[in-house]
């Protein structure tokens, strides 16, 4: 399973765009990668999930470069209840059934300021 | 649409004590998982079920932890006997199969479990 690496914590402004940035050098031909948002007490959320380039829906987008050993999670104009932690997973495919076994990381701690 | 639910959201008990873990997936999903997270850890896959077939178990820590999901619906998770290292946020997900892409998968609140 390909490993993934992103920020400890992050800390930003109310209104503001905030981009978390996760490594996974080791990706392979068929991960796909998802993001998952998790508030405390409650299980982790879907945000969004893409293979390359970028994706775009009513939360946030995902950018994807080419090589796509990393990708970057972009919330637009944040507010206090995107106070989370946010998880970047880098899934094997199975041959059945098409589901992704995640992975989770340390994921990153953001915390929104008023 | 109700999504996932666990049972019950937090439970204590001694060492070497039996404890039952459940979780009723969102209705049609085949795909149902368990996941744990210990103290201070990442969260950890554990087991994938497809309908009632176990699909993957590799994450299963050891021979203490049976997890069923017998016709296809809610599953169990039993962990007999209980350790202290048990101890952590057990979740539940469950996803539709999309006949081919990979599934978005929906998690419940998890169980606290307190081995003391």
């Amino acid at each position: 399973l390909a490993k993934t690496t992103q920020p400890i914590s992050m800390d930003s402004y109310e209104g503001q765009e905030v981009n978390i940035t996760c490594s996974h050098n080791n990706i392979a031909t068929n991960d796909y990668i998802t993001w998952y948002q998790q508030f405390p007490s409650q299980g982790p959320r879907f945000i969004i999930q893409g293979y390359k380039t970028k994706v775009t829906n009513e939360v946030a987008s995902l950018f994807i470069p080419a090589d796509r050993k990393s990708s970057t999670l972009s919330l637009p104009r944040v507010s206090l209840s995107d106070t989370a932690v946010y998880y970047c997973l880098v899934g094997d495919r199975a041959r059945t059934g098409g589901y992704q076994k995640v992975t989770f990381g340390t994921g990153t701690k953001l915390q929104v300021i008023p | 649409e109700a999504g996932v639910t666990q049972f019950p959201s937090h439970s204590v008990i001694e060492k070497g004590q039996t404890v039952t873990l459940r979780c009723d997936p969102i209705s049609g999903h085949d795909n149902l998982y368990w996941y744990r997270r210990v103290m201070g850890k990442e969260i950890k896959f554990l087991l994938h079920f497809v309908k009632e077939s176990k699909q993957d178990e590799s994450g299963m820590p050891n021979n203490r932890f049976l997890a069923e999901r017998t016709g296809g619906t809610y599953s169990t998770l039993k962990v007999q006997p209980a350790e202290l290292e048990d101890s952590g946020v057990y979740f539940c997900a469950s996803s539709q199969d999309r006949g081919g892409t990979v599934d978005e998968q929906f998690f419940g609140p998890g169980t606290r479990l307190t081995v003391l």
